[in-house]
């Protein structure tokens, strides 16, 4: 079975400060692992994604995340925040093409002007 | 090119009412994937459409029921509802299971349900 734990249901930075979210993943197999961003009243929005390959893996808007097998984790980053990242940010795991989406509970950001 | 979409973007029904949910996908995506995501919480899967046929189900009740058509356009059907049943209806495309794009799920507007 698949699952994901977001840690930190709410996340305040200051303008041009590092963003950090964290996303820590369960999986019995070799995981695929997306982050999406969700403005409020909208769909979601795929920021990046890592299914093979490099395991550091760079998103839109200068969002970047690291893949770490050895600590089943895939924390989001962003190195200066901007109020236009004020949003809710998705985890979610599958595990192969075609297969469905688990995802985290979420966590709302504010950026702090 | 369009993107996902979704209709009716609202929609207020009662208890014990049926519902008719509507998804576009995105141009070439011949796979539609449904979600409920409840205030505050992340999407949960419902079920996802291939080929006209229901190919994975997740933990829903049989009030859910859904329809893909010949143009891949899909239909999430809820009978019976429940005021538990308020919530951000998510529709997502992709590619087709042997395709090596279709591992990303692309999503819509949603839908929001509010049962009264």
């Amino acid at each position: 079975a698949q699952s994901v734990t977001q840690l930190g249901s709410h996340v305040s930075v200051s303008e041009g400060a590092l963003v950090l979210l964290r996303c820590n993943y369960s999986s019995s197999v070799p995981p695929y692992l997306f982050w999406y961003v969700q403005y409020p009243n909208q769909g979601l929005q795929l920021l990046l994604k890592y299914t093979t390959g490099a395991t550091l893996v760079k998103g839109i808007n200068g969002f970047e995340a690291e893949f770490k097998k050895s600590e089943t984790s895939f924390h989001l980053t962003k190195p200066s925040a901007h109020m236009s990242d004020a949003a809710e940010y998705f985890c979610a795991v599958s595990t192969n093409t075609g297969n469905q989406f688990y995802f985290g509970t979420g966590t709302s950001l504010t950026v702090i002007p | 090119d369009a993107g996902v979409t979704q209709s009716p973007t609202h929609l207020i029904k009662t208890r014990g009412q049926q519902v008719t949910l509507r998804c576009s996908p995105k141009s070439g995506h011949d796979t539609v994937s449904w979600y409920q995501q409840a205030l505050g919480q992340g999407p949960q899967f419902i079920f996802q459409y291939y080929e006209e046929e229901e190919r994975q189900r997740g933990n829903f009740p049989d009030r859910f029921s859904g329809h893909q058509f010949p143009n891949y356009s899909s239909e999430l059907n809820v009978n019976a509802l429940l005021l538990g049943d308020s919530a951000l209806y998510l529709c997502a495309s992709s590619f087709g299971l042997a395709d090596p794009r279709g591992d990303t799920q692309y999503f819509g507007p949603g839908t929001r349900l509010t049962v009264l």
